[in-house]
């Protein structure tokens, strides 16, 4: 069964240095989405593609996170610098249709 | 998130009984909720989703209504059993997700 495929699995960094994170969905899916996930919470979107065009980033703090899904296949998640306040679960999904959507194991991001 | 409340919080259920969880929504447009189940230190995964045209779907021992007048949806577990123990988020077609729900079947 196909999945979606992230990397890294764990990320630790310290604050105020550049950290990166890879998307790999679902063969044919044209819907990607990135969210992150506070310990306790429910996953909170970031940014929505369609292809490589972005339809919704209204949540992504663009001053330090940015993401690019180039040729509309995998993508990356990008935050620099790094704050404390970043430390989560970032989870990416994809979705064939723009509703069911599955997700990847995630990146547990921790800033020290 | 803010668009969708989820209740409760939390839910204790004795191996057997049934579990309900509630969640309303705020806007008049959403046509599709989907419900996922989070084991800890895994992928929420899809366990069941209903869309507006209908007001009750079935899969075995998990249901969920919808009530598009007072804006609620719920999901039904029956029969519980202690691998139904697990958050459990719902959503909206905004994909704003509820608070969660933490369920611990008891045996």
């Amino acid at each position: 069964e196909a999945e979606v495929a992230q990397s890294p699995r764990y990320k630790i960094t310290e604050k105020s240095q550049a950290v990166a994170f890879w998307c790999d969905p679902i063969s044919g899916h044209a819907t990607l989405y990135w969210y992150r996930q506070i310990l306790g919470q429910g996953p909170e979107l970031l940014v929505q593609f369609q292809d490589e065009s972005v339809v919704d980033d209204s949540q992504l703090p663009k001053d330090r996170f940015s993401a690019e899904r180039l040729k509309g296949v995998d993508s990356t998640l990008k935050i620099q610098p790094a704050e404390l306040g970043d430390s989560a679960m970032y989870l990416c999904a994809s979705s064939l249709s723009g509703d069911t959507q599955y997700f990847g194991p995630g990146t547990r991001l921790t800033v020290l | 998130g803010e668009n969708v409340e989820q209740h409760p919080s939390t839910l204790s259920v004795q191996e057997g009984d049934s579990a309900v969880i509630k969640c309303t929504y705020s806007d008049s447009a959403s046509n599709y909720f989907p419900w996922y189940k989070q084991e800890l230190g895994k992928r929420p995964q899809l366990i069941i989703d209903i869309r507006s045209n209908v007001g009750e779907k079935k899969d075995q021992r998990i249901a969920v209504t919808l009530n598009k007048t007072a804006k609620h949806f719920s999901l039904h577990i029956t029969e519980t059993q202690p691998e139904d123990s697990a958050v459990y988020f719902c959503a909206d077609y905004k994909l704003s997700f509820g608070a969660g729900t933490t369920v611990t079947v008891r045996a």
